[in-house]
């Protein structure tokens, strides 16, 4: 099956700082990539929309100063969280559509766990 | 109502027994059908993808829709120790992708 990592697994940050994640389909192209967050025990949220070549697009009350996403190839979409909090401490998850569509299969990546102290 | 409705659980079965999961839906756009395991702290896995409805095996799964009823089940036949994860159902369509909260499984040995 298709395989998407993610970068780093697990980062600890100061509050205040911002934290990048990168997203990477390995073995196929992602014109479309998804962010998505998930809380302990909570189902994924998704975040936002990662077009390839374009803005993201963000869901409603996610804000997209704070979370910069930047898709710049057709392999590699990344999520800076800025100015971070603790509030912002989360499973952090991206995930690709293999065909294209953003309603086809999903592969995830491996998540990216986000400590702020 | 929720767009997706999935039982958080926890389930806890012996090894062996069946594992029934299943999760109901309010939109009649939703065309696929899919069921995710995810381990502690690590990404979704994909695990059954379906868009019609009945029956689709793979091994000892078996997705199961009733679009009628707007229904969807997931059985885990000889469940094992290793089964014992957070079950997610999902759907999409009209460019639409919903996910349902998970459902914790727990395999006793």
């Amino acid at each position: 099956g298709a395989v998407v990592s993610q970068h780093p697994s697990w980062v600890i940050c100061k509050s205040g700082t911002s934290v990048k994640i990168e997203c990477r389909s390995l073995d196929f192209q992602a014109t479309t990539m998804f962010w998505y967050r998930q809380f302990p025990k909570q189902s994924l949220m998704l975040m936002a929309t990662s077009n390839e070549g374009s803005k993201a697009t963000y869901e409603q009350g996610v804000e997209k100063d704070k979370f910069l996403i930047n898709h710049a190839s057709l392999t590699l979409s990344t999520l800076t969280v800025t100015s971070a909090h603790p509030e912002d401490s989360s499973f952090y998850i991206c995930s690709a559509p293999t065909s294209g569509s953003s309603t086809d299969t999903q592969y995830f990546g491996p998540g990216t766990r986000l400590t702020v102290l | 109502q929720k767009e997706v409705e999935q039982d958080p659980g926890p389930l806890s079965v012996p090894e062996g027994a069946i594992v029934s999961l299943n999760c109901t839906y309010s939109n009649s756009a939703f065309q696929y059908f899919m069921w995710y395991r995810q381990y502690s702290r690590k990404g979704p896995e994909l695990l059954m993808y379906t868009y019609s409805s009945g029956n689709k095996e793979d091994g000892r799964f078996t997705a199961q829709v009733d679009k009628s009823s707007k229904y969807i089940s997931l059985f885990i036949r000889d469940s094992q120790p290793s089964d014992s994860a957070t079950y997610l159902c999902a759907m999409g369509g009209n460019n639409r992708l919903a996910f349902g909260k998970g459902n914790q499984v727990v395999v006793i040995p």
